[in-house]
């Protein structure tokens, strides 16, 4: 069973900073690999899949990078609607379709 | 436009068991795989199971296992997760979300369950 395991925790960062998010897999998942966004109170909504590709309607600043086991969401030019609860999950082996525990980005 | 409407929060007695509906409008529901999701206060995300909708074969989480059931009803683009015997651990927000390759495409705005004597 593969395990993800993203870092930091909590990430706090300034208004048109950039903000940095790594997810590790304890084993190769190739680019199977997709990134959510949760806001207090909502569902997770789709940002990442495939490990680059942007799901429809998500900015630009938003971009993902990384194969294998290690794994980059890097979010340019920070705005408020950004802060939120980021998820990694992978889908190279399963069952089951694995989370990460989160990584919270808070503003500094 | 994509969507997926559940039914509302609940509360339940431990011992109890609930029946969460997830219908589907917006896509051609036969063309993706149903899955949920549960999220304790304050936690991140389980993946619980998926069920198929054109055959209803289903995947579960190794510790739902006996305990979970996932079915669909085609007719009405309707899906359904059913769990027993529940505890306070099983208080949490229910999601349903569709998946075609592997990603979390769309999901539903969750159901909260609430188990408690």
């Amino acid at each position: 069973e593969i395990v993800m395991t993203q870092s930091p925790a909590t990430l706090s960062v300034s208004p048109g900073d950039t903000a940095t998010l790594s997810c590790r897999a304890s084993q190769s998942v190739s680019s199977a690999l997709a990134w959510y966004q949760q806001k207090p109170g909502q569902a997770p909504r789709l940002l990442i899949y495939g490990a680059s590709t942007r799901a429809t309607g998500i900015p630009a600043r938003f971009s993902g990078s990384g194969s294998g086991a290690d794994f980059t969401l890097t979010i340019s030019s920070l705005q408020s609607e950004d802060f939120a609860v980021y998820y990694c999950q992978q889908y190279h082996d399963w069952p089951p379709w694995a989370f990460g525990q989160g990584t919270k980005v808070e503003i500094k | 436009q994509v969507q997926l409407v559940q039914s509302g929060a609940e509360v339940k007695k431990p011992g109890a068991s609930v029946k969460v509906s997830c219908k589907a409008s917006g896509y051609t529901f036969t063309a993706y795989f149903m899955h949920w999701v549960r999220q304790a206060p304050g936690q991140g995300l389980e993946w619980m199971g998926r069920v198929n909708p054109n055959s209803g074969a289903t995947d579960f989480a190794q510790r739902f296992q006996g305990r979970v059931t996932m079915t669909t009803n085609t007719s009405i683009g309707t899906a359904y997760m059913e769990l027993n015997t529940l505890t306070s651990d099983d208080t949490a927000v229910y999601y349903c979300a569709g998946v075609l390759w592997g990603s979390f495409d769309f999901w539903g705005q969750g159901t909260l369950i609430t188990v408690s004597s």
